[in-house]
């Protein structure tokens, strides 16, 4: 069976940094791009990024590029996001979500993890 | 970045019912539409993409349709189980989201 499961998430202060993992299992890792979305609670749905199977390819969103980094280690199944210089509107749930290719829909999800950058 | 207008941004309805909710892009987008359903403390779940192709495992009571830049996810024969908010998404470029909307069964 197909799963994404998320880890990483917590509190941290605005300025700071916290690095989130997504671990995959049930299909062949290497073969599909990934992406990170977010949520803000209440709120809707924002891509963050996305990575290529190979991780040759990587693409950001304007309100995190600079600031957050995607990666991949496909010996471990695992998928990253590097958060840092945190701000108060990166407070979210992150989802990873495996994606058919290059910006396209998304069909499977983690549960994601809660992410509250706060003082 | 491509606006996705999603409307109604909520909606009552009854067990039993046919309710269509609609997306409007903001610009020419072909067929590169999906929807997603999200209850409340889960993750989203796919329902349509390519405007009008059922995920594999969703009831045949939810379909997709477009016309022009308006795409349409109508769901029939409304049961209990429905009540979640729904997400329409672009991926003609980069992807957004429709603002989404709530569904509640009476």
């Amino acid at each position: 069976e197909m799963q994404l499961v998320e880890s990483g998430g917590g509190l941290v202060q605005p300025g700071g940094s916290l690095t989130l993992s997504c671990a995959a299992s049930g299909f062949t890792f290497s073969n599909y791009w990934m992406t990170w979305l977010r949520q803000a609670p209440g709120k809707g749905l924002e891509w963050v990024a996305d990575i290529k199977g190979d991780g040759s390819q990587r693409h950001y969103g304007d309100s995190v590029k600079g600031r957050f980094t995607i990666s991949r280690d496909n010996a471990r199944d695992s998928l990253y996001l590097q958060l840092d210089s945190l701000r108060d509107d990166d407070t979210a749930f992150y989802y990873c979500a495996r994606a058919g290719g290059r910006a396209t829909y998304f069909d499977a999800w983690g549960r994601g993890t809660l992410v509250t950058v706060s003082s | 970045a491509i606006r996705m207008t999603q409307s109604p941004s909520s909606i009552s309805a009854s067990t039993g019912d046919r309710i269509s909710i609609t997306c409007r892009a903001s610009q020419g987008i072909d067929s590169y539409v999906a929807w997603y359903q999200q209850k409340p403390g889960q993750a989203p779940k796919l329902l349509v993409y390519s405007a009008s192709i059922l995920q594999s495992g969703v009831p045949s009571r939810f379909s997709g349709s477009e016309s022009g830049t308006e795409f349409t996810l109508t769901i029939s024969r409304l049961q209990s189980e429905d009540s979640a908010t729904y997400y329409c998404q672009q991926y003609y470029s980069y992807p957004t989201f429709g603002q989404g909307t709530r569904l509640e069964i009476k």
